[in-house]
């Protein structure tokens, strides 16, 4: 089935430093991918889609200067945290879906867990 | 615009007990809806979904939802909970399987 891998895990650093996040189609090929933010016992957030060879589209409240998405291949999405501030600790999930097939389901990966301390 | 709405933060049965997570939705034109599930620490699993088609749905893991357009419903059920479906679940709605619009989440005990 379709795999979405992401990484990293988990990452802890201090504040003001910048933390990328990769997001990667292993077995299928994405011209669109999917960021959300998860805050603790709560729902998914959609943040932006992220559009391959494109600028991603951006929700309505979410800063695309603070949250940089770069999709440079049909495989690969990246989601950097710039200057990274501890309100912006949370649990980031990107999903993907396979476009060469009808009526495909997001895949999801399995989240990374930012702490800005 | 569509919406979700999942009834019902908490829900805890005992194992071998029926489950039953209630998900209803607001669309101007028929929806795709999703069950999705999620354990600690981890992205989402689809469970299963509607688009076309049959209206009761059979996923994963022993479960299924019915989708009933007079109710705008699409709750998921399991006929036997078992202790490995304890977890969170997310109903979520789109027209067209991009932009998903997830509900609040139901999280799911089950005591032996």
């Amino acid at each position: 089935g379709a795999v979405v891998s992401q990484h990293p895990s988990w990452v802890i650093c201090k504040s003001g430093t910048s933390v990328k996040i990769e997001c990667r189609s292993l077995d299928f090929q994405a011209t669109t991918m999917f960021w959300y933010r998860q805050f603790p016992k709560q729902s998914l957030m959609l943040m932006a889609t992220s559009n391959e060879g494109s600028k991603a589209t951006y929700e309505q409240g979410v800063e695309k200067d603070k949250f940089l998405i770069n999709h440079a291949s049909l495989t690969l999405s990246t989601l950097t945290v710039t200057s990274a501030h501890p309100e912006d600790s949370s649990f980031y999930i990107c999903s993907a879906r396979d476009q060469g097939r009808a009526n495909q389901p997001q895949h999801f990966g399995d989240g990374t867990r930012l702490s800005i301390l | 615009a569509q919406s979700v709405t999942q009834l019902g933060s908490h829900v805890s049965v005992s194992e071998g007990a029926l489950v039953l997570l209630r998900c209803n939705y607001s669309s101007s034109v028929p929806p795709y809806l999703f069950w999705y599930v999620q354990y600690p620490n981890q992205g989402l699993q689809l469970l299963l979904k509607y688009t076309t088609g049959a209206t009761l749905v059979k996923g994963i893991n022993g479960f299924e939802a019915e989708f009933k357009k007079s109710e705008t419903s699409f709750h998921l059920t399991k006929p036997s909970a078992h202790m490995s479906d304890a977890a969170e679940y997310f109903c979520a709605v789109t027209l067209n399987t991009d932009k998903l619009i997830f509900g609040t989440g139901t999280r799911l005990q089950v005591f032996p």
